[in-house]
């Protein structure tokens, strides 16, 4: 099969930073991204989802990016703060949704 | 309250003895989904369910079976459980399927199989 997120496994920022997670995808074909949060002990929860016909889509203090032309899809957490401490990952769907390993995000006081 | 919910959260037990996580959902979802987590790999698929009594395997569905009688519920059984199916398992359930849109999902059974 293919894989899905070749996530960096950490990431250390200090809170009030700007938090960037990676996620690269390699089915060329997938028109669906989404991330989810899963903080220890809970069960994953969504974030913000993208489909392939857009390049940027912004929630609240979050913004998704989507580069086609490199299959590449990054997380962007503005003023981060120690809450948002968890791990994130991306999935990506054309078929079926593959979900990626994740990247721990780790905020420093 | 929105939820999915799970039970046991967590497990140990010995190989060959059967056993049932149940999962419930009380938002309507049509669409439910059972996957195992473990360390260094995504989320992948067992079985999933587009409504009553329809059920599908996913990635990974060898030595587990689903049941799907009533809208709400989704047990995951496992008959003969082997030390190879020691992880962390997560229900989820969702109004638009599996390929795209949101999944709530539930806190997770982490089951050992000693």
């Amino acid at each position: 099969g293919e894989s899905v997120g070749l996530h960096l496994p950490t990431l250390s920022v200090q809170e009030g930073d700007n938090s960037i997670i990676n996620c690269a995808y390699s089915n060329s074909a997938s028109d669906y991204f989404i991330w989810y949060k899963q903080e220890s002990g809970k069960g994953p929860q969504f974030i913000i989802d993208i489909r392939s016909n857009m390049d940027k889509r912004q929630g609240q203090r979050v913004t998704v990016l989507l580069n086609k032309t490199v299959k590449h899809l990054s997380l962007q957490i503005a003023a981060t703060q120690p809450g948002d401490s968890a791990v994130y990952f991306c999935a990506e769907s054309y078929n079926d949704m593959r979900f990626g390993a994740g990247t721990r995000l780790t905020v420093k006081p | 309250e929105a939820q999915v919910t799970q039970n046991p959260r967590y497990l140990i037990t010995v190989t060959g003895k059967k056993l049932t996580v149940t999962c419930s959902q009380n938002m309507n979802h049509e669409y439910m989904s059972w996957y195992r987590q473990d360390p260094g790999l995504g989320l992948r698929q067992i079985y999933y369910s587009m409504n009553v009594e329809v059920t599908d395997k996913g990635d990974v569905p060898e030595g587990y079976k689903v049941s799907r009688k009533e809208k709400r519920n989704f047990p995951l059984i496992l008959e003969s459980p082997s030390p190879n199916q020691t992880s962390l398992y997560f229900c989820a359930s969702s109004s638009s399927g599996t390929r795209t849109g949101e999944q709530f999902f539930g806190p997770g059974t982490r089951l050992t199989v000693l």
